[in-house]
């Protein structure tokens, strides 16, 4: 059973169209939930931490919103250069281990 | 221009094979962590050094994966025997803190392709 899922698999968008992605966990101790982006060929790359429900975050065009059970990426105009794989991951303390469960992305595409 | 460097970047073997990968971490990072990406599993942690002592390892098959850091520069992740099942990108991550994600860096991985 997925802890983290996350949805659309994939999105189409033209520049300039905003739209949300979506990412829902079932994880009982949450130490903190994480955004990234990775391009192809690449590691992830760090873009957001929220740690309690209704906290926000913002960084350019991105802005990460957490709930009790979800968290939303928004893409607010969105340019090509945006075109990634999006990754969120939860972070819980397990017997002493801080452990990462990562759900396996959306794959953001946006068109000229 | 600090960053992770994993090699090698890209490794075709046959089945049965050792295969080794190496990562140097950012100077000052007392953290390792080694995941695996497949398409069907995604990102899973493999293991994780702290201070180059192992403090997880309970992501990593331990029938044929090992991790060791010999010294504070260099990390490995040795599989042996090598099967097609392990087909998937190695990542190294390096950080201040395993408390502390965002401050994890993730070099380029390795592509592993086992034949």
């Amino acid at each position: 059973e997925d802890q983290v899922t996350q949805s659309p698999e994939a999105l189409r968008l033209q520049e300039g169209e905003s739209s949300s992605l979506n990412c829902s966990y079932t994880v009982s101790g949450l130490r903190g939930l994480f955004w990234y982006r990775q391009d192809p060929g690449k590691g992830p790359e760090f873009l957001f931490t929220l740690y309690s429900a209704g906290e926000e975050k913002e960084k350019e065009r991105l802005k990460a919103t957490l709930t009790k059970k979800e968290s939303f990426l928004h893409i607010t105009a969105p340019k090509p250069e945006d075109s990634a794989t999006y990754l969120c991951a939860v972070q819980e303390l397990s017997g002493g281990s801080y452990i990462p469960t990562f759900g396996r992305g959306t794959s953001l595409i946006v068109h000229p | 221009d600090a960053r992770v460097t994993q090699t090698p970047r890209h490794k075709v073997t046959e089945m049965g094979q050792e295969v080794t990968m190496r990562c140097q971490p950012i100077l000052g990072h007392n953290t390792v962590f080694w995941y695996r990406q497949t398409m069907m599993q995604g990102l899973e942690l493999l293991a994780y050094f702290r201070n180059r002592a192992p403090l997880d390892d309970s992501g990593m098959p331990k029938d044929r994966f090992s991790a060791e850091m010999p010294d504070a520069t260099l990390a490995t992740l040795k599989i042996q025997p090598s099967e097609p099942r392990d087909s998937a990108v190695y990542f190294c991550a390096s950080g201040l803190d395993p408390a502390r994600m965002e401050t994890q860096y993730f070099g380029p991985g390795t592509r592993l392709l086992v034949l």
